[in-house]
């Protein structure tokens, strides 16, 4: 199946720097890919959608200039968490959708930890 | 290396009937296990979040188990409707080796309910 990388899977932090994020699509090309968090013991929920070559749409409540998504190929989206806070430590995890299809690959994750 | 296998692949059932969904996973050692829903062309949903020391959480119609010893979680959908007409998931979060912090996914199992 499609494999999609996502880097690093551990970061650690000092607040008010920022962190990216990679999302890379190794053998397939996407056209749309997605942006989740996960707080601990809490869902995983959707940060954004991003859409190769135009804005990311964000979903409510989520601050589009602290999280800047950029998605500049068709295989590469990367999140930057902009002015990391110690309230901003969870887990990111991207998927990538192949372009003409449904069906979603997942990254491994990023557990990020702002000190 | 973390393998997560989702039996069936795919299920077909008349509106009512209440079905199950088998996930199993190679490594034990695990942080969490969660079962997701996706919808054509949409993003995931998170449904349950079961973590290793738990058992079981129900929400709704849905009740999750977990045997994590024999590295097994079912997903039970009471009374189904044609609105549960998705793919489901469950993925792994890892707490061991080499899948330490990583999300592993199942392929998932598509489940449609014919009215």
């Amino acid at each position: 199946g499609a494999v999609v990388s996502q880097h690093p899977s551990w970061v650690i932090c000092k607040s008010g720097t920022s962190v990216k994020i990679e999302c890379r699509s190794l053998d397939f090309q996407a056209t749309t890919m997605f942006w989740y968090r996960q707080f601990p013991k809490q869902s995983l929920m959707l940060m954004a959608t991003s859409n190769e070559g135009s804005k990311a749409t964000y979903e409510q409540g989520v601050e589009k200039d602290k999280f800047l998504i950029n998605h500049a190929s068709l295989t590469l989206s990367t999140l930057t968490v902009t002015s990391a806070h110690p309230e901003d430590s969870s887990f990111y995890i991207c998927s990538a959708r192949v372009t003409g299809e449904v069906k979603l690959f997942f990254g491994s994750g990023t557990q990020l930890s702002v000190l | 290396k973390q393998e997560v296998t989702q039996i069936p692949a795919a299920l077909s059932v008349p509106e009512g009937e209440n079905l199950v969904l088998n996930c199993s996973f190679t490594d034990s050692a695990i942080y969490n296990l969660q079962w997701f829903r996706q919808d054509p062309g949409k993003g995931l949903t998170s449904l349950l979040l079961i973590q290793s020391s738990q058992r079981e959480q129900t929400s709704g119609r849905l009740n999750a188990s977990l045997d994590k010893s024999s590295g097994r979680s079912t997903l039970y959908i009471a009374a189904s409707q044609p609105g549960d007409s998705a793919t489901y998931l469950c993925a792994v979060r890892g707490a061991g080796g080499t899948s330490y912090g990583k999300l592993t996914f199942g392929q998932g199992t598509i489940l449609t309910v014919h009215p």
